[in-house]
Parts: structure tokens; sequence; C-alpha cells
């Protein structure tokens, strides 16, 4: 079941923040988030394990609400480091425990003009 | 500072031909995997591995195949491609359990 990814895009000036939501319809065991620039390979940001919880790191910040099964990425004061496409993966219990691999939505395209 | 190595970068191929992608890590991950990106599109997962000898199908139907003979190489190989095959194939490596996973640079392939 492929996570919902919102907005599609986004272009935003150096200096104001950004919100990127994931949402899924089936119970989550935890979800990841990436980062790619244009010909590049996915970077990791972060993983969001279930329990509510919260991440950040630097300026970038995350957090998991299991009962909504669904998360979002915060970006506080924007660089234009931080162009590129970000991706959310989840993963999703099984029946036998655990968890398999990740299932990524469609990305949301970000844009930061000078 | 790259710790899992695709060869090769680029290939460019005519129809029908087999063709072996590689992977490599350096980084001792049991878990590994294989992604299929068209451009500007999502990742899909295509095959998977926990370990050595073990491998699995992921959520999008690939007519390749994989091994995992070493902890460290898990090959893709196309036995005939067709031009439905052109895409970016990204391989990965992740320690057990919910980790982050890294990836290489990626395959462009194009069939002709």
């Amino acid at each position: 079941q492929q996570p919902v990814q919102s907005p599609q895009a986004v272009i935003l000036r150096e200096g104001e923040d950004a919100v990127i939501n994931c949402s899924s319809s089936k119970a989550l065991y935890s979800v990841h988030w990436y980062r790619q620039k244009h010909g590049e390979a996915p970077v990791f940001l972060m993983i969001l394990l279930k329990g509510g919880e919260q991440k950040g790191h630097d300026k970038i910040s995350a957090s998991f609400n299991e009962k909504k099964q669904q998360s979002s990425l915060y970006l506080t004061a924007s660089q234009l480091s931080y162009s590129g496409t970000y991706f959310c993966g989840t993963e999703m219990y099984h029946s036998g425990g655990g968890a398999d691999g990740l299932t990524f939505g469609k990305g949301t395209h970000l844009i930061i003009q000078p | 500072e790259a710790d899992i190595y695709q060869t090769p970068r680029y290939l460019v191929i005519g129809t029908g031909k087999k063709i072996t992608l590689e992977c490599s890590q350096t980084m001792g991950h049991d878990k590994m995997y294989w992604y299929q990106q068209d451009p500007g599109m999502e990742l899909h997962l295509i095959h998977y591995s926990y370990g050595v000898n073990s491998t699995e199908k992921g959520d999008l139907s690939s007519e390749s195949t994989v091994s995992r003979i070493r902890t460290e190489h898990f090959p893709l190989t196309l036995e005939s491609a067709r031009p439905s095959h052109t895409s970016q194939y990204l391989c990965a490596s992740s320690m057990t359990g919910s980790q982050p996973q890294h990836f290489g640079d990626g395959t462009r392939l194009s069939i002709l």
C-alpha cells in the first residue's frame, strides 16, 4: 500500500518554512524520510518508529502520529541546499512480526529560490 | 565516502542481450535492496535480501533476477533485455531491523 505524500510540489523563498505530509491507510511500523537531488542517489534524513515520536536534525524535524498513521516533515528557515525531492518510505507490520522493505510515496518536489 | 558501489553507471545496449548490474557494499550490511526509478518518479522495490542465500521479490513485479552468494555482493540480472526495462536501477543496503538505507549512485539503463 503506497503512502500518500502532500503537497506534490512546493516553491519557497530562502528562509521560509515548509511542511510535507505522508499518510497511510495501513498500520505502520516505521516511517523513513529521504531527500534526492537531481541525478543523485537518495540520502537518508531520519527514521520515526511507532510511539508518536519526534526527531530533529539541524533545522529539519519530523513527527509520527501513530493514531492517524501520518508523518510530517518540517523544514524550518529553508536554505538553498534543501532543494530536491523528498520521499517518505513506510514499513508495515507483517504476519511474521517485524517489517519488510520500504514502500515509497510519489515524492514532494521542493524548490528554494534565493 | 560511498561504501556501496554500482557498476556500470550508464549502459546502453540492444534488445535481447543478457545484462548483469553489479552492486557491492563494504559495510557488512545483511539487508540489501534493488529499486527501480523512472525520471522524476518514485522508487519501486523490486528485490531484497535478508542475507546470504536469501532473496525476495518486492512490490513491483520485475523480469529481473537476483542472487546473494556473498554478503557484500547483490547482482541483478536481466536474461533478455527489452525497451520496457529502460530505467534507473538503485541498489541499497542496511543493517538488520528498521535502519537507514544507504544507496548507491545507480545504473541508468537504456535498451534500444
